[in-house]
């Protein structure tokens, strides 16, 4: 059973440029769920994504953005670049079956993460 | 001021030894879990917990919700257990981490 699959796993980039991230869940899994670490602020969530709709955010601006497809494969966006962007940014899904309910009632499987450096 | 404390920051032990890692919250929960990230990033879920007691193998995980505290524990530690756990709590919707305890056990 193929795990979850971020890409890219690294990335350059600079300021003011944009940039997508890919992640396809577990098969069968519905719910997609985004995050950011960084070694200043540690692990934070950004958004969940459940059946293509956005049904939990977290303290973001809005050049973060996500979207989720009806295969369940989701894709973030950071928009415009700050150099304070560079961070690992982990995606994780589990089958969700229980609407808003992202950690209560389903154990998360993680991708490997896309690394992305902000020059 | 941090939802999630988690202590200590750093632990190294010995092989064979028995290790305790804390995480305290000051929010409401859902549910806790605890995660177990290697180098290079790869993040595990080891348990999920909202009462009780869970054990898989080496590893007890508890929780006491009146006290909004909840311990790991590694028995017989090992050197693949070296690794980053980190608490999580998600509390309305909202998602809270712990900084993460930096676990070395050598051989």
């Amino acid at each position: 059973k193929a795990g979850v699959t971020q890409t890219p796993r690294y990335l350059i980039k600079t300021r003011g440029q944009q940039v997508t991230l890919s992640c396809s869940p577990i098969s069968g899994h519905r719910s997609v769920s985004w995050y950011q670490q960084t070694p200043g602020q540690g692990l934070q969530f950004l958004f969940e994504y459940f059946s293509e709709t956005q049904r939990n955010k977290g303290n973001f601006p809005g050049r973060f953005s996500g979207r989720q497809f009806s295969n369940s494969r989701s894709e973030m966006n950071v928009s415009t670049l700050e150099l304070g962007d560079s961070a690992l940014y982990l995606c994780a899904s589990s089958l969700g079956g229980t609407p808003g309910d992202l950690f209560g009632a389903n154990v998360l499987t993680f991708g490997a993460g896309s690394r992305l450096t902000v020059l | 001021k941090n939802e999630v404390e988690q202590s200590p920051q750093n632990l190294t032990a010995q092989e064979g030894e028995f290790i305790t890692i804390n995480c305290s919250y000051s929010v409401g929960i859902s549910a806790l879990h605890w995660l177990q990230q290697h180098p290079g990033g790869g993040i595990v879920s080891l348990f999920m917990l909202s009462s009780g007691k869970k054990k898989h193998g080496r590893l007890i995980a508890t929780i006491n919700i009146q006290e909004k505290h909840s311990s790991l524990h590694i028995t017989a530690s090992h050197p693949r257990d070296s690794a980053v756990y980190i608490c999580a709590v998600r509390w309305e919707n909202q998602f809270y981490f712990g900084t993460g305890t930096s676990l070395t056990v050598i051989p």
